[in-house]
């Protein structure tokens, strides 16, 4: 398609269990975001990539907290050990250069649920 | 420290009348400013922006001001419609790469026939 696509829409996990939440970004985007949206709450910065260079990891709230983009396309964040404060919708945006004066492109969203 | 606060919500009109949306931002430069917004079911997607002070971003029948002087961009619309219900978003982005944005807690908005 032609727009930010992200898997699994829905996530439910066991408290302590690890999840992978992907995302394939607009193609040729330099530029790949990770927000952390809580309920009735604005998306918070986690952590954001050029190409497959992870250039800020500042608003990753733990070190359970993982992302990656080895090949500058497909991202994955990963959250190991998981507890009930991690559930949120987890947003991908992608932009295709500096977002200074340009758009970010947002996915639809993984909403994870922890019990 | 950079941030950004808007109107809260939930905030219910009828079809035709005015909208303001407020937003005040604090930052430590020259930000860019943005109102992102999220109908039912989708993701958020660019409604406006501006670059720098005095300019008026617009589309869609919206308008917001980026103004200096009271550190303000608020979002108007003259007549709004029931298809503009949706959750709306003030952002900032600062910086040599501007690579974080700064997004407002969103204000829900619907509109009744």
């Amino acid at each position: 398609g032609a727009g930010v696509s992200q898997s699994p829409r829905y996530k439910v996990a066991k408290r302590g269990q690890d999840v992978a939440l992907r995302c394939d970004p607009i193609s040729g985007h330099v530029s790949l975001f990770w927000y952390q949206q809580a309920l009735g709450q604005g998306p918070e910065f986690l952590t954001y990539f050029q190409n497959e260079a992870q250039l800020d990891k500042s608003g990753l709230p733990s070190d359970r907290f993982f992302a990656e983009r080895p090949e500058g396309s497909v991202s994955t964040l990963k959250i190991q050990r998981t507890q009930q404060e991690d559930s949120a919708v987890y947003l991908c945006a992608s932009s295709p250069g500096n977002v200074r004066i340009g758009e970010l492109f947002f996915g639809e969203g993984s909403r994870l649920t922890v019990l | 420290g950079n941030s950004v606060t808007q109107m809260e919500g939930p905030v219910t009109l009828s079809e035709e009348a005015f909208l303001t949306i407020n937003c005040t931002y604090t930052a430590t430069g020259y930000p860019s400013l943005f109102w992102y917004v999220q109908y039912p079911g989708e993701g958020l997607q660019l409604l406006l922006k501006a670059t720098k002070a005095d300019d008026k971003g617009s589309n869609k029948g919206f308008e917001a001001t980026y103004r200096k002087e009271t550190t303000s961009f608020h979002l108007e619309k003259g007549s709004v419609q029931v298809s503009d219900s949706a959750v709306y978003f003030c952002a900032l982005s600062e910086g040599n790469t501007g690579n974080q944005f700064y997004f407002g807690t969103g204000t829900s908005l619907t509109v009744i026939p």
